[in-house]
């Protein structure tokens, strides 16, 4: 059984960048035909997908947020981490990890999400 | 990259059937069957409930069901349940410069 966690810290200040980390359990991130994606969800409101990575290194990034966003995959840890920049108070939200299959493109997996607050 | 549209809430009685409709354009819902839905009890991470616009992954229960017509997909649930009170989300693929767009939500309501 797969399982996804995520970690990092809990509290960013403004201006600065939020870092998280998804550790992959129970399989290799490089085995089948998977995109590894961050998604976050502000209290009360919907989804929003971020980007996603390829094992081989490929992204893609949600436009509205691109020019802030970076995700990178580290295969030897079974890991990838989503990075952020300059966030503002609309950045403080649960964000999950998840495991997309290729094909269909549905999220099958997923993390229990973090919730990531940026406030001084 | 606009949200795909929901109605923000329907409800129902134990035993009805509901249906909830995920409105997007001719680049994403009408473009692809890759529309899935995702069912959140609060606290909780999202789990998949339907892909590729109709079919039930393993465990689901065949109360839930998916279609799509034009530009619109819909979930229906049959034989409302106390334990499907819960916000769903429809996600669409939506081509290689967007790539995944979410709904935003709908919250179901067992009366």
């Amino acid at each position: 059984q797969v399982q996804l966690q995520e970690s990092g810290p809990g509290l960013v200040k403004p201006s600065q960048t939020l870092s998280l980390t998804c550790t992959v359990s129970g399989g290799s991130i490089s085995s089948g035909s998977y995109y590894w994606s961050w998604i976050r969800q502000p209290a009360g409101k919907g989804l929003e997908w971020i980007g996603r990575i390829y094992t081989s290194g490929s992204t893609n990034y949600n436009p509205s947020l691109k020019s802030r966003v970076t995700i990178s995959v580290d295969t030897s840890k079974n890991q990838f981490s989503l990075k952020l920049s300059s966030v503002t108070a609309a950045d403080t939200a649960v964000y999950y990890c998840a495991r997309v299959d290729t094909a269909m493109v549905t999220y099958d997996y997923w993390g229990q999400g973090t919730l990531v607050t940026v406030s001084s | 990259q606009s949200a795909l549209t929901q109605p923000a809430s329907v409800s129902g009685s134990p035993g009805q059937s509901i249906t909830i409709s995920c409105t997007g354009t001719s680049s994403d819902v009408g473009s692809y069957n890759l529309v899935s839905w995702y069912q959140q009890h609060p606290g909780k991470a999202p789990k998949l409930m339907i892909y590729e616009v109709s079919k039930r992954p393993s465990g689901v229960s065949n109360r839930f069901s998916g279609s799509k017509s034009g530009n619109t997909a819909s979930l229906t649930i049959s034989g409302l349940q106390a334990e499907d009170e819960a916000d769903y989300y429809c996600c669409s693929y939506a081509g290689s410069s967007t790539f995944e767009v979410f709904g935003g939500g709908t919250k179901l309501t067992v009366l």
